[in-house]
């Protein structure tokens, strides 16, 4: 089975600053998709970004963006000019097999200081 | 819109006792998923539905548990009897059509204790 890994448990950064959150991942799939959620302490899991494997672009949505290297397998998100409401936990999921089956991490804790 | 609506937001119950936890999907949506959340596993998916048919019900940890979809706008899930290792935040979430890379939209989850 596909694996997904988060290896920074917590990160923090300054408001306005940039930081970079790191995943990886395990599969012998060619096409897949790849996906960012966050959940705030309201719990409800959101869409930040999402990435298609066959498309070399990396994917960007307003002040979020990915780094996805399909050769070693590799997906960080960087979110820049931080903001105290993006303070939540991020998950990094991938599409497994069927179609939306979803893997995901363990989350990183985002903490942004004012 | 209202969004994925789950119901109860919280439950307490004895170990024991017999838990349903429901969900309405958004108007609309064709695929429904049910996932769970726990420190030890973190986000796991328990079963999805497609047009109401179960799909997928390897993630079901036990034979306690079972989920049901009689129609378009509404699925249960539900624990009998339910164990203290139960507990958990359990989250529905639905999307317009089972197709790759779409997006799931998430309800505000049930957080269970079962004492």
């Amino acid at each position: 089975a596909q694996t997904v890994t988060q290896s920074q448990p917590e990160m923090s950064v300054q408001e306005a600053e940039t930081v970079t959150l790191s995943c990886t991942y395990d599969t012998s799939e060619s096409d897949y998709y790849l996906f960012w959620y966050k959940q705030p302490p309201s719990r409800q899991m959101i869409l930040v970004i999402r990435q298609e494997a066959y498309k070399q672009q990396n994917a960007t949505e307003n002040r979020f963006s990915v780094n996805f290297q399909k050769a070693a397998k590799s997906f960080s998100l960087k979110i820049s000019d931080s903001q105290l409401g993006d303070a939540a936990m991020y998950f990094c999921a991938y599409e497994d097999q069927g179609a939306q089956k979803l893997v995901f991490g363990q989350g990183t804790r985002l903490t942004i200081n004012p | 819109d209202a969004g994925v609506i789950q119901s109860p937001r919280h439950e307490v119950t004895e170990m024991g006792q017999e838990v349903t936890l429901r969900c309405k999907p958004i108007s609309g949506h064709n695929s429904l998923f049910w996932y769970r959340q726990t420190m030890m596993r973190g986000l796991e998916l328990l079963i999805y539905f497609n047009n109401n048919v179960p799909i997928d019900d390897s993630g079901m940890p036990e034979d306690r548990f079972s989920a049901k979809m009689p129609n378009a706008s509404f699925s249960t899930l539900k624990i009998q009897p339910s164990e203290p290792r139960d507990s958990a935040v359990y989250f529905c979430a639905s999307s317009p059509r089972l197709v790759r890379g779409n997006e799931q939209f998430f309800g505000p989850g049930t957080r269970l204790t079962v004492l």
